[in-house]
């Protein structure tokens, strides 16, 4: 049982090309979320989806596009990179039983 | 639009004294959560907070939540420095598909 896996762990890209960020989860959760931390800013969420086939915008999703075609995994896209977008992602489920959040271990992304 | 703070940013105290992180959020929330950040590593569930006047505790962490003053608080008591971290607080309502917004968190240095 793996809960929130998170690929990849680190990557550094250079300004203009993309990649794709991979969630995956093994618990079967609807709701899934992904957020950006910033030095000094904690959390921001970028986009969330709250079931299969489904996604929405969050508080910064401007350069992010998502895609949520199976339960299990929510992939979030940078179609042209910017150094803005240097951070580190994290991947959240929520456990709608109790209300915990199982975060993934993160991405830690370099755009130069 | 959700807002979230946390007081202080920054937290140095000795190793056995005692102290409080605040939490203030500007509209209706039904969840508030208290999460401990390593640097490097992802966030690590604290606390889970549903009604007014929950106290929830552990250790030598104590959560409280106050509904109406839209405040919880984070008090360490007799500061170990193990409990050095970053502290987040985060909100989140059911009417918004439980997305989590977060406080700036407090970084918390305890000195031996």
């Amino acid at each position: 049982n793996a809960g929130v896996t998170q690929t990849p762990k680190f990557r550094v890209l250079k300004t203009g090309q993309s990649m794709t960020l991979l969630c995956a989860q093994d618990m079967n959760h609807e709701y899934m979320y992904w957020y950006r931390q910033d030095p000094g800013m904690g959390l921001r969420l970028i986009h969330y989806s709250v079931g299969e086939g489904t996604t929405a915008k969050g508080e910064v999703p401007d350069g992010y596009n998502v895609s949520r075609l199976k339960k299990q995994n929510f992939l979030l896209g940078l179609e042209s990179a910017a150094p803005s977008q240097t951070s580190v992602y994290f991947c959240a489920t929520l456990r709608v039983v109790d209300h915990g959040y199982t975060f993934g271990s993160g991405t830690r992304l370099t755009v130069v | 639009e959700l807002k979230v703070e946390q007081n202080p940013l920054f937290l140095s105290m000795q190793e056995g004294k005692n102290y409080t992180i605040y939490c203030n959020y500007s509209t209706t929330s039904d969840r508030l959560y208290w999460y401990r950040q390593d640097p490097g590593k992802s966030l690590e569930s604290l606390f889970v907070l549903l009604s007014n006047g929950a106290v929830k505790q552990e250790g030598r962490l104590m959560a409280s939540l106050d509904t109406k003053a839209r405040l919880s608080t984070l008090h360490i008591t007799a500061a170990v420095h193990d409990l050095s971290a970053t502290y987040f607080c985060a909100v989140a309502y059911t009417g918004t598909a439980s997305k989590l917004t977060f406080g700036t968190g407090t970084r918390l240095q305890v000195t031996l």
